[in-house]
């Protein structure tokens, strides 16, 4: 059974462009999660989608938004980008909606920004 | 929000040393877990724990709910070189999302 896969692997932008960032859960997973990983802050919750709707958001500014289709992948768009954005995302799918620990985790996407 | 405090940030230890770290809450948590994070690589469940008090081993590791549910520990006998990454401890109270603490770094000194 393959993983969640993430793409691309590593990405580098400048300032002021956008970013789209994929994710394909476990397969039958409907759950996708997206977390922002920072040497100084660690994991930090985005946002999770479960059945194409957003059903919980993290703290960060509207730049970041998200979607999931039918078939359950996922992505995440960051606009207009600053320095700080600089980081690993990562994904996360699960079979169940909520309150679900067994998360599985992609490699994650090297986002830097110059 | 609920925080999640690890200790220590980072752990340079011999092989075949034991490790231990701990995590503490602001707040209660009805569920602790630990994840590891090997480098260039996504974090990937070690152990789950669901009641307080509760003691539970993967191994070489072992880990446990404290009893005030405001806490947990995590500990690795006889480490090997493949025990090196981050080891994450993450929380979970109600219907709300996994919290994650800011992780350990484990080193180990050839």
């Amino acid at each position: 059974k393959a993983g969640v896969t993430q793409t691309p692997r590593y990405l580098i932008k400048t300032r002021g462009q956008q970013v789209t960032l994929s994710c394909s859960p476990i397969s039958g997973h409907r759950s996708v999660s997206w977390y922002q990983q920072t040497p100084g802050q660690g994991l930090q919750f985005l946002f999770e989608y479960f059945s194409e709707t957003q059903r919980n958001k993290g703290n960060f500014p509207g730049r970041f938004s998200g979607r999931q289709f039918s078939n359950s992948r996922s992505e995440m768009n960051v606009s207009t980008l600053e320095l700080g954005d600089s980081a690993l995302y990562l994904c996360a799918s699960s079979i169940q909606a909520t309150r679900d620990e067994k998360l599985f985790f992609g490699s994650g996407t090297q986002l830097s920004v110059l | 929000g609920q925080q999640l405090n690890q200790s220590p940030q980072s752990m340079f230890i011999q092989e075949g040393e034991d490790v231990s770290m701990n995590c503490t809450s602001s707040s209660i948590f009805n569920t602790w877990l630990w994840y590891k994070q090997d480098p260039g690589e996504g974090p990937v469940l070690l152990i789950a724990l669901y009641k307080a008090g509760e003691l539970t081993s993967n191994g070489r590791l072992t880990a446990q709910f404290g009893t005030t549910r405001k806490d947990s520990f995590l500990n690795i006998s006889a480490s090997i070189p493949s025990d090196v990454g981050i080891y994450f401890c993450a929380g979970i109270f109600g219907n709300e999302k996994l919290t994650f603490g800011t992780g350990t770094r484990l080193t180990i000194i050839p």
